[in-house]
């Protein structure tokens, strides 16, 4: 298995463009996560979904940011615009059901950084 | 809330010498509980995980990490360090009815020859 699959793996931009942010999760898994890793917050969860459907997007920082799933093999997360309080490494996650102690598999990262 | 403590920011061993990394969990019901290696610039690797049964729990690269429950700790150990072990380690809680994984702030360990 490739296991899940995030692009691109680094991205730069300038403070106000639009950031797209993609993955593939691990072909079977209903559950995807997006994280953000920084240096002062840690890892935190930004959203994930079960089945396609977005659960629960109470870490998603404000409106500039947006996630979607149109089908079990695809996500994206969006930023417009973006900022430079954006950069971090973004990392997305899948498991095969919602359950608690489902082993999440984590991608390698996007490390973006937004001059 | 739930909430997990790493209390070690940074640890340096000596290749060879034992480790035991800590972390502290604030969870209402029964944990799931997990350990993730991140070597620079990778994603976060499984070690173990517990969820009932056993409390000592090994895991893979010769990790082993027990669950008290009377001390709200899951501490990380391994008998013996490889300098291929310097890596951030996070231990997390997983939300039973949600799936959702809380993070500690993460351990950076060094290994000394």
């Amino acid at each position: 298995d490739a296991g899940v699959i995030q692009s691109p793996r680094h991205e730069v931009t300038e403070m106000g463009q639009e950031v797209t942010l993609r993955c593939k999760p691990i072909s079977g898994h209903n559950s995807l996560f997006w994280y953000r890793q920084t240096m002062m917050r840690g890892l935190e969860l930004l959203i994930y979904f079960n089945n396609n459907v977005p659960i629960d997007d109470s870490g998603m920082p404000e409106d500039r940011f947006s996630a979607k799933m149109p089908n079990a093999s695809f996500s994206t997360l969006k930023i417009q615009p973006s900022e430079p309080r954006d950069s971090a490494v973004y990392f997305c996650a899948s498991s095969s059901t919602s359950g608690g102690r489902e082993t999440q598999y984590f991608g390698p990262g996007t490390r973006l950084l937004v001059l | 809330a739930q909430s997990v403590t790493q209390p070690d920011i940074h640890i340096t061993v000596s290749e060879g010498a034992s480790l035991e990394l800590r972390c502290n969990y604030s969870y209402g019901a029964t944990p799931y509980l997990f350990w993730y290696v991140q070597s620079p610039g990778q994603g976060l690797q499984l070690l173990l995980k517990y969820f009932s049964g056993d409390t000592l729990v090994q895991g893979i690269k010769g990790f082993e990490a027990e669950f008290k429950r009377s001390q709200s700790s899951f501490n990380l150990r391994k008998p013996s360090v490889h300098w291929s072990d310097a890596a951030e380690y996070f231990c997390a809680v997983g939300e039973s009815n949600t799936g959702k994984l809380i993070f500690g702030q993460g351990t950076t360990l060094q290994v000394k020859p």
